[in-house]
This record gives structure tokens, sequence and C-alpha cells, in this order.
């Protein structure tokens, strides 16, 4: 079945630590998106790549950084430099640009 | 920058209609979709108009009027099932001919037996 893979779905970030949250798709969809959802909120764009190799800025890009060196993969690192990294992260793809998203399940990150 | 407007909760009973209504401002907007959240799961896609006028897909239609920078998500014959959070998103232009999507802050639908 084709669809989008997060892992994990839980995890748990020491102060100070990197972490990385991976996002796996075999949709063959061009693009891939990270967004942040906090309690009761909405989605917010941290990261967006249209294109393999190629990625742009979303409205919360600070502390995070992405790479897209695969179709298929579209990792996000969260650096030392969020401050506040407690969040309910999800990756999504559509087939192209502004076409409707697929979502992953989400990956829980708190801080220890 | 982009903004969405939707209502933050909606109540209905069981088999009754109800209808989300979402504004938004954007530049070189492309299109409007719904998405809907169960607690604690990930968002799924429901519908999506690039043109004016209403999509049908079961129970939910969607609707949009780009002239009123306005859409609606309307749901038929409410279950419990569908007490769930409801998204809209618009997609517009961004940096070097880029989409950038945008998405309001929900409304969670409680329905009633």
């Amino acid at each position: 079945d084709g669809g989008i893979t997060q892992s994990p779905k839980y995890l748990f970030r020491k102060e100070g630590q990197n972490v990385t949250l991976s996002c796996e798709q075999n949709l063959n969809h061009d693009a891939m998106y990270w967004y942040r959802q906090d309690p009761g909120q909405g989605l917010r764009l941290i990261y967006y790549s249209q294109i393999v190799n190629d990625f742009q800025k979303g409205d919360i890009a600070e502390g995070y950084s992405v790479s897209r060196e695969k179709k298929e993969s579209f990792p996000l690192t969260v650096t030392s430099a969020q401050k506040n990294p407690t969040a309910f992260y999800l990756c999504a793809s559509s087939p192209g640009q502004a076409e409707p998203q697929h979502f992953g399940d989400g990956t829980r990150l708190s801080i220890l | 920058g982009q903004s969405l407007e939707q209502p933050s909760e909606v109540t209905a009973v069981e088999g009754a209609i109800v209808q989300i209504n979402c504004t938004y401002q954007t530049s070189g907007f492309y299109g409007l979709s719904w998405y809907q959240q169960h607690d604690g799961g990930a968002p799924t896609f429901l519908s999506y108009n690039a043109l004016d006028g209403l999509e049908e897909t079961g129970r939910f239609s969607s609707f949009l009027s780009r002239s009123d920078s306005y859409g609606y998500l309307l749901l038929q014959e409410l279950q419990m099932k569908d007490s769930a959070s409801y998204f809209c998103a618009v997609s517009s232009a961004g940096p070097g001919g880029s989409y950038i999507p945008t998405f309001g802050r929900g409304t969670s639908l409680i329905v009633h037996p």
C-alpha cells in the first residue's frame, strides 16, 4: 500500500540535543511538507520542498533544518536552537504544487 | 501574508446538516482544501475547490466563491463519527514560482445524539 511513514511515533529530546524525525513516502509525490501542531491549534508550515534537492522555509523555520536528497525522503531535524520543541509534527506530500496533501501519522516530540 | 478565518466550534445533532465557513485573505490564490482530523490522529483530505461552485463527495460538499474569498464545507446526515476538527487550507503563490499551503486554526465539530 502506498503511503507516508513517519518515525518514530514518540520522541524525547534532552536539552541541547538535536533530533531527527523521519518521513518517507512511496506515493511518487514531488512535493513534501513539514508542519507543527500545538494543542488545539492549526497546522503551521515549517519547511516545504517542491522537488528533490530544493526546499523553502515556511512560517516557523527557525530552529529546524531539512534535506531532500531523495524524492522519497524528507527528514526534519529539530535543533537545540528550537527552545520550545514540544509539539505534534506532521509530514505530508502531494503529487505536485498546490494539490491536496496526504499526511503521515505524525511524531510527538517532548522534552525530557 | 495569508490568513484564514473559520469558527472555532460548531455543535449539531445526529442526522442534521452543518456548514463550516472559511474566509481567506491571500495573494495568488490557487485553491481551497478541507481536511478532517480526529483527536490524536493525522489530517485526512476531504475536498478541494480550485474553481467557483460546489463539489460533492458523498455526505460532504464544499463550495468556493473566489470573488468573495469565501468557501464552506457542508456535512449532511451527521453521524457521531463526524465529531472531529475540520481545517480549511489555501495554496497561494510563494517565492520562485512555488505554492505555499496555509491552514486555518480549525473548527471543532461536536455531534450530539
